[in-house]
């Protein structure tokens, strides 16, 4: 099952506006991390949060994290034509399983 | 610098055929990581290995075998294929796993687009 949730499935915003991605998960983490994927890509990391940070900059990025409600969220500010992609949210899950589990992802469209 | 290096790019195959995916990394990385991207299902981890020698089944590990026999690389067998492995495989590589003290990210190759007709 998918540790993370992302909403809205799907954002469409003009160049120049900011864009926020939300990311739920259901159990403890370590840390989490925001990933970018362009069309026919792999994905590119942008930001890693640990659990005990709850806010953490990057140039245009913001990410927060809310470990009470389990939720993250990305702000893309001043955004531009090519932040177009798809964003994932990954959160290490369970301790010691090693891995990384990925929501389903927010498909964002940047209009000139 | 190429990072994480996936062949072949595209590849059709019928049901029933054999295939092996083949994944390398110039990074020196401990783990390596092999997932499947279906539309609306984000990615699922198929298998991974923490060192050279080792693997360990993800999420969905059924039909698919791996093999770390040198630590740059990492292959993804598909035995005897079915249209349902008809997908986009990702390899990734990092330096250490995850959990706590980790704060390494991992690093993606471009995908290997696969149809099982």
């Amino acid at each position: 099952s998918q540790q993370g949730e992302e909403d809205p499935q799907a954002l469409s915003i003009q160049e120049g506006e900011n864009a926020t991605m939300n990311c739920s998960y259901k159990t403890s983490i370590n840390n989490l991390q925001w990933y970018r994927q362009n069309s026919g890509r792999g994905l590119v990391h942008l930001i890693l949060i640990r659990s005990n940070e709850r806010e953490k900059h990057s140039g245009r990025l913001r990410v927060t994290l809310d470990t009470s409600k389990k939720s993250s969220s990305l702000l893309i500010t001043a955004s531009r034509a090519a932040d177009t992609a798809s964003y994932f949210c990954a959160t290490d899950g369970i301790q010691g399983a090693q891995k990384l589990v990925f929501g389903q992802g927010t498909r964002l469209t940047i209009n000139p | 610098n190429a990072g994480v290096t996936q062949t072949p790019k595209f590849r059709v195959l019928k049901t029933g055929q054999s295939m092996t995916l083949l994944c390398a990394q110039d990074m020196n990385h401990e783990y390596m990581y092999w997932y499947r991207q279906d539309p609306g299902m984000g990615l699922r981890l198929i298998h991974y290995s923490v060192g050279e020698g080792t693997t360990a089944k993800g999420e969905v590990p059924d039909g698919y075998n791996v093999s770390r026999l040198k630590k740059q690389n990492f292959l993804l067998g598909l035995e005897s294929a079915a249209p349902s492995q008809t997908s986009v495989y990702f390899c990734a590589s990092s330096p250490r796993g995850v959990g706590v003290g980790s704060n390494q990210p991992q690093h993606f190759g471009d995908g290997t687009r696969l149809s099982i007709l």
